[in-house]
């Protein structure tokens, strides 16, 4: 059984792009997480949907970031224009609950490297 | 005060001892925690997950929890150099997980 899977893994780019990371949940799961990670600040949720809507958009540092969910198999996390701040590890989380309660567990993507020069 | 809080370590333990990997939370009314292992460059791995006090047995990982007091522990026994690694606690909260930010582990030959 696939696991959630990211692309692309590493992503280079230049100040001022637009980023589009993807991310694809474990089949069945209801629940997506977008994460960030540095050094400085850990584990940092962005933003989470269930059932493709979504739910908590608290973490997003700002309007330069957005996320969408089209469907049940599908997810993309936005950045534009691009920092060098912005540089990261953005890893994607599934669970197979979510608002109604359960154990809640998540198993994460991979994630992708970003590094915005 | 921070929602979920560890010690960042690093914490040493000679192979073969048990380690000891603790964490508080602030929310009472959080009712799941689980236990993440991040190996550097990897992503966050569920190794465990509790929701009842007391002690909740995995071969040779033990999560112990007591509500009362707010604390969460993982004891690592036997361990192996393989066991090294950054330990992330997390603590549901609605619909959401709230990460500490982890405990490195080296555990030396």
């Amino acid at each position: 059984d696939a696991g959630v899977i990211q692309s692309p893994r590493h992503e280079v780019t230049e100040m001022g792009q637009e980023v589009t990371l993807r991310c694809k949940p474990i089949s069945g799961h209801n629940s997506l997480f977008w994460y960030r990670q540095t050094m400085m600040r850990g584990l940092e949720l962005l933003i989470y949907f269930n059932n493709n809507v979504p739910i908590d958009d608290s973490g997003m540092p700002e309007d330069r970031f957005s996320a969408k969910m089209p469907n049940a198999s599908f997810s993309t996390l936005k950045i534009q224009p691009s920092e060098p701040r912005d540089s990261a590890v953005y890893f994607c989380a599934s669970s197979p609950r979510g608002l109604a309660g359960g154990n809640n567990e998540q198993f994460f993507g991979p994630g992708t490297r970003l590094t915005v020069l | 005060q921070k929602e979920v809080e560890q010690n960042s370590g690093p914490l040493s333990v000679p192979e073969g001892a048990i380690a000891s990997l603790n964490c508080t939370y602030s929310d009472r009314g959080s009712q799941s925690f689980f236990w993440y292992r991040q190996y550097s460059g990897k992503s966050p791995e569920l190794i465990m997950f509790i929701y009842s006090n007391g002690d909740k047995e995995d071969g040779r990982f033990t999560a112990q929890l007591n509500k009362a007091s707010q604390y969460v522990s993982l004891l690592i026994r036997d361990s192996q150099p393989s066991d090294s690694a950054t330990y992330l606690c997390a603590v549901s909260q609605g619909g959401k997980l709230i990460f500490g930010q982890g405990t490195e582990l080296s555990v030396k030959p």
